[in-house]
């Protein structure tokens, strides 16, 4: 049971450049979220997905945009790096939204944008 | 909105030893969940306790328990007989209960505290 998976686990970007960080689950989970992690920080909620087709702004959403296609993927994308984005992204899942249920993590990305 | 507060940065304690990692948080909501994760170097979020708020009954988890004060809004975690593998960094964090209105099940998390454990 692979659990929550990110790709990559390591990016270098150049300022303005863009990719697109992938999230898959296999446990049919309905939520989906995307946090970053910053030295001396939390986690911060950057976008969510309640459901396949749905996405929503977490805390801070600006550079970033998301999409869920699938039930199991959930993609983050950087339109234009900058080096305010560099950062450790977490992928998290869980089958409803409510405490009760686990929050699944993915490993995380380290981004450095240059 | 909530809020969690850890003010302890860097701990340190002695192996075999009790530690006790503090955490507060700010809700107007009755009903939520606390969680203590684990982040070790490898940066896996692992969680390590959960506490539903409407229990008073404080968590334990083999080695590790918390002390929940409610009425206090206060979530601290005590680690015994600590071993090597304990250090990390630490995560409090909290989730509503119920999806309330801005709220869809995400955690929200204090800025940790990193812990060391000596030989």
């Amino acid at each position: 049971n692979a659990g929550v998976t990110q790709t990559p686990k390591f990016r270098v970007l150049k300022t303005g450049q863009s990719m697109t960080l992938l999230c898959a689950q296999d446990m049919n989970h309905e939520y989906m979220y995307w946090y970053r992690q910053d030295p001396g920080m939390g986690l911060r909620l950057i976008h969510y997905s309640v459901g396949e087709g749905t996405t929503a702004k977490g805390e801070v959403p600006d550079g970033y945009n998301v999409s869920r296609l699938k039930k199991q993927n959930f993609l983050l994308g950087l339109e234009s790096a900058a080096p305010s984005q560099t950062s450790v992204y977490f992928c998290a899942s869980s089958f409803t939204g409510t405490g009760r249920n686990e929050q699944y993590f993915g490993p995380g990305t380290r981004l450095t944008v240059t | 909105a909530q809020t969690v507060t850890q003010s302890q940065p860097e701990m340190s304690v002695q192996e075999a030893e009790t530690v006790t990692l503090s955490c507060t948080y700010d809700t107007s909501e009755s009903d939520y969940y606390l969680f203590w994760y684990k982040q070790p170097p490898s940066r896996q979020m692992i969680l390590v306790i959960r506490q539903e708020a409407y229990k008073q009954q404080n968590a334990t988890e083999n080695r590790f328990s918390v002390n929940f004060q409610k009425a206090a809004k206060s979530f601290s975690l005590k680690i015994s007989d600590s071993q090597l593998g304990d250090a990390a960094m630490y995560f409090c964090a909290y989730r509503s209960s119920a999806l309330y209105g801005g709220s869809q099940g995400n955690l929200i998390f204090g800025k940790g505290t990193k812990l060391s454990v000596k030989p």
